[in-house]
Formats: structure tokens, C-alpha cells, sequence
């Protein structure tokens, strides 16, 4: 398996508060990417990362922020967490941007905001 | 905007079974085509990959296909076993970086 790890594993907490998740790897690949599951819906790209402070929009950026300031830790920043952010976080990276490349998956963060 | 379904939502089969699972997209302007499986309470797991200029990928007993021009993928899995049993996904690589999931198809094999 690839070296993804995802902290916390679960988390609850209230409507209002931030919220940070972590993605740490230790395969020193350069992108990374954040999604979020939910039923009905399949996984959707947050933000992803191709480097050290390069980031970019994904499909439901809105309410989300990231931050890479090394190789392999990406944060996932809810800045005031509202209920509709209740899901399962997916963090994956990929080798490179090229298009051989597969991606691989943390085991996930299940998030709930009462 | 890219639309990927999974068609049948669920899928029940007896071991030993030869199945096939579906996987179509509405833009067939994709750089790639990802199948997954996963399981309860866990990440995906990459299966195959095929890149839009491939026809087909094989490993072990699992084979998919891909005709872009149709947007249409298949995974062909072989004398299935109960271990197979798990969320099977699909995803398209698109420009610009970004990625659209199927909402899967969830097969059981029974034993």
C-alpha cells in the first residue's frame, strides 16, 4: 500500500469551528489531492496540490482552503465548518502530473458537524 | 460538465462467475480512465489504469476496456471469488487537472 496517512481518522465537532485535516506521505510524490465522499454523489475534487505551495481548485473548492509547506504533508482548513461539510475526506496522490500515472488512497477521514 | 454513471448500482453473483461491470462518461475528452475497488470503512484501491489512447489493461484476473468515442468502459472480472466482494469505482481524468467519480457498483459474490 502506498505510505498515506490521514489525521485524524474521525472527528466531531460543531457548526462554526475550524477545522483541519492532515494528509502525511511517505512516497515523496508531487501532487496531492483532497476529496470528499458522500452518498448519491461519488468522490469530488476539493483542491489539489502540484508541489510545495502550488495548489489549486477543484470541483467543490467553496468553504475549503489547503496549504502545502512540505513535500509530504497537505492540510485540509474548513474555516468555519457548516453542516453541509459532513462527509467522508479522501486525501490521494500521484507520482506526477503525467497521465500514466495512477492515483492512490488514504483511508479516509470521516468528519461529522453537528 | 463530465457525467460518469455506474450501471447497475448493485450486483449479486455466485463464486466462479465470469462478470463484467459498466462505466459510462458524457465528454470524451478524458486522459484517462481509472477503475478502483473499495472496501466498507476503507480508501480505494487502484486497480487499472487506462490511458486514453489504450484500448484495454490486464492484471491477474481482471481486464477493462475502454472506447472513448462511445464513452464506455468495462471491467471484466474473471471466476470471481468472495474476496472480490467490495465497492467497484470508475474515474475520468479530464484537463485541467480534474477528476469525476462514478458512484460505483457494490457486488457480492456468494459463496
Amino acid at each position: 500500500d502506498a505510505g498515506i496517512t490521514q489525521s485524524p481518522r474521525h472527528k466531531v465537532t460543531e457548526t462554526g469551528t475550524p477545522v483541519t485535516l492532515r494528509c502525511h506521505q511517505t512516497e515523496n510524490h508531487r501532487y496531492m489531492y483532497w476529496y470528499r465522499q458522500d452518498p448519491g454523489h461519488g468522490l469530488r475534487l476539493i483542491h489539489y496540490s502540484y508541489g510545495v505551495k502550488d495548489t489549486d481548485k477543484g470541483e467543490v473548492s467553496d468553504g475549503y482552503s489547503v496549504s502545502r509547506s512540505k513535500t509530504e504533508d497537505f492540510l485540509l482548513t474548513l474555516e468555519s465548518a457548516t453542516s453541509s461539510q459532513t462527509s467522508v475526506y479522501f486525501c490521494a496522490i500521484s507520482e506526477s502530473g503525467h497521465t500514466n500515472q495512477p492515483q492512490h488512497f488514504g483511508d479516509g477521514t470521516r468528519l461529522s458537524i453537528l | 460538465k463530465q457525467e460518469v454513471t455506474q450501471i447497475p448500482a448493485a450486483l449479486s453473483v455466485p463464486e466462479g462467475e465470469n462478470l463484467v461491470l459498466n462505466c459510462s462518461f458524457t465528454d470524451s475528452a478524458i486522459y484517462n480512465l481509472q477503475w478502483f475497488r473499495q472496501d466498507p470503512g476503507k480508501g480505494l484501491t487502484s486497480l487499472l489504469l487506462i490511458q486514453s489512447s489504450q484500448r484495454e489493461q490486464t492484471s491477474g484476473r481482471l481486464n477493462a476496456s475502454l472506447d472513448k468515442s462511445s464513452g464506455r468502459s468495462t471491467l471484466y472480472i474473471a471466476a470471481s471469488q468472495p474476496g472480490d466482494s467490495a465497492t467497484y469505482l470508475c474515474a475520468v481524468r479530464q484537463p485541467g487537472n480534474q477528476f469525476y467519480f462514478g458512484t460505483g457498483t457494490s457486488l457480492t459474490v456468494i459463496p
